[in-house]
């Protein structure tokens, strides 16, 4: 069974750019989240689908950052323009059911972002 | 709000010495709580968990017990190996959500 799987592992763009990271869930996975981790600092959470429906997208940082997950498979995480401080480390997990339930909950290997 | 505080990095050690990382959490009620790790070029992977209080939780040589009084899952190893250098961080399960620590780097030395 194929893992969580992300692209591009690794981007480098100058600030005012557009990036698009994707992330593709481990299949039958309904529940995906973005992660996000900033040079020295904690993971955060970003937002949370459940199939194409948003469920939570309290941490996303501001209206630069859009998600989307169409027809509940594959998402897209953009970021446009982008600023300096949205370099970092951008997770992607998924889960069978929602992780307040129990359900294990798997990791891509994140998606490198440096914008300069 | 939930929150998870764990000590900063980088650790280093030589390989063979004992390991503690600590983790304090800030949680209502009595959430589950998480090591994960990541290794140079690889994804985050779950290394231990715990769902309640006094469970302990292990996986390749490490260990973290949940100690509700004291609210801390501190992470533990009796002789760590170079592979285990990495990224290590202490998470709790929050609503319907994975909440993480800063992490921690470790560096073992041969």
């Amino acid at each position: 069974e194929a893992g969580v799987t992300q692209f591009p592992s690794h981007s480098v763009i100058e600030k005012g750019q557009t990036v698009t990271l994707r992330c593709d869930p481990i299949s039958g996975h309904d529940n995906l989240y973005w992660y996000r981790r900033v040079m020295g600092k904690e993971i955060k959470f970003l937002l949370h689908f459940v199939k194409e429906s948003k469920q939570d997208e309290s941490g996303m940082p501001n209206n630069r950052f859009l998600a989307e997950r169409t027809g509940g498979t594959y998402s897209t995480l953009k970021v446009q323009p982008a600023e300096l401080e949205d370099s970092g480390v951008y997770f992607c997990a998924s889960s069978r059911g929602g992780v307040f339930q129990g359900n294990t909950i798997y990791f891509g290997e994140g998606s490198w972002l440096t914008v300069v | 709000g939930n929150s998870v505080t764990q000590m900063e990095g980088p650790v280093t050690l030589s390989e063979e010495a004992f390991l503690t990382i600590n983790c304090t959490y800030t949680a209502t009620g009595y959430p589950s709580l998480f090591w994960y790790v990541q290794y140079p070029g690889e994804g985050l992977q779950l290394l231990l968990k715990a769902t309640k209080a006094d469970d302990k939780g292990s996986n390749k040589g490490f260990e973290a017990t949940y100690r509700k009084e004291t609210t801390s899952f501190h992470l533990e190893k009796g002789s760590v190996q170079v592979s285990d250098s990495a990224v290590y961080f202490c998470a709790l399960r929050g609503d319907d959500k994975i909440i993480f620590g800063k992490g921690t780097r470790l560096h073992i030395l041969p």
